[in-house]
């Protein structure tokens, strides 16, 4: 079990630029989500879905575009980076066993992806 | 909607001493609640977490956190810190949103231990 990866490990971006962070997960996990961290703020929701084709916002969506095709993947896209994107992106996955509203279990990160926008 | 607050966003403790970071909840209805650690340059792993069975949770690491309802509280404690506990650690809850359960975290805590 490779557990949650994320590639690429590191970026810089010019202003304008758009990227595809990669992140997929071989645990079979129903859930996966995306957060960002930055110093002072802890870690912010900004995607998720529940399953394949089904996604949704969390609390900070402007900027990223999101898609799930398959339980595995869940590419987070920045359509046109900007500073303000600089940050660390965390994916996350865990199983849904109760269903949706009722999961408690464990959710499981990626390595991270620190991004610099110039 | 569920909250949690981390109070203090740096604690440093001797190496052997306690261990205590706080965490403060805020739901409306009996929450889940979890403990992360972060070590440097590296992702979350869980602690420990709370899904309304004991009171008392028992960790990795040596880590407890204990919950109690009536201060909306979940610190988290270990009775001895090593210089390998330092590290980032988020305190985080559950909440449903649209039937859906989604999970907000604390702004998190940096512990320092000093030899």
């Amino acid at each position: 079990n490779a557990g949650v990866t994320q590639t690429p490990k590191f970026q810089v971006l010019k202003t304008g630029q758009s990227m595809t962070l990669q992140c997929a997960q071989d645990m079979n996990h129903e859930y996966m989500s995306w957060y960002r961290q930055d110093p002072g703020m802890g870690l912010r929701l900004i995607h998720y879905s529940v399953g394949a084709g089904i996604t949704d916002q969390g609390e900070v969506p402007n900027g990223y575009n999101v898609s799930r095709s398959t339980t595995e993947d869940f590419p987070l896209r920045l359509l046109s980076a900007a500073p303000s994107q600089t940050s660390v992106y965390f994916c996350a996955s865990r199983s849904l066993p109760g269903g949706p509203a009722t999961s408690t279990d464990t959710q499981y990160f990626g390595p991270g992806t620190r991004l610099t926008v110039l | 909607a569920q909250s949690v607050t981390q109070l203090g966003s740096h604690v440093s403790v001797s190496e052997g001493a306690l261990v205590l970071l706080r965490c403060n909840y805020s739901s409306s209805v009996p929450p889940y609640l979890f403990w992360y650690v972060q070590y440097p340059n590296q992702g979350l792993q869980l602690l420990l977490k709370y899904t309304s069975a004991a009171t008392l949770v028992k960790g990795i690491n040596g880590f407890e956190a204990e919950f109690k309802k009536s201060e909306t509280s979940f610190h988290l404690t270990k009775p001895s810190a090593h210089m390998s506990d330092a590290a980032e650690y988020f305190c985080a809850v559950t909440s449903n949103s649209g039937g859906y359960q989604k999970v907000t975290f604390g702004i998190g805590t940096k512990l320092q231990v000093i030899p």
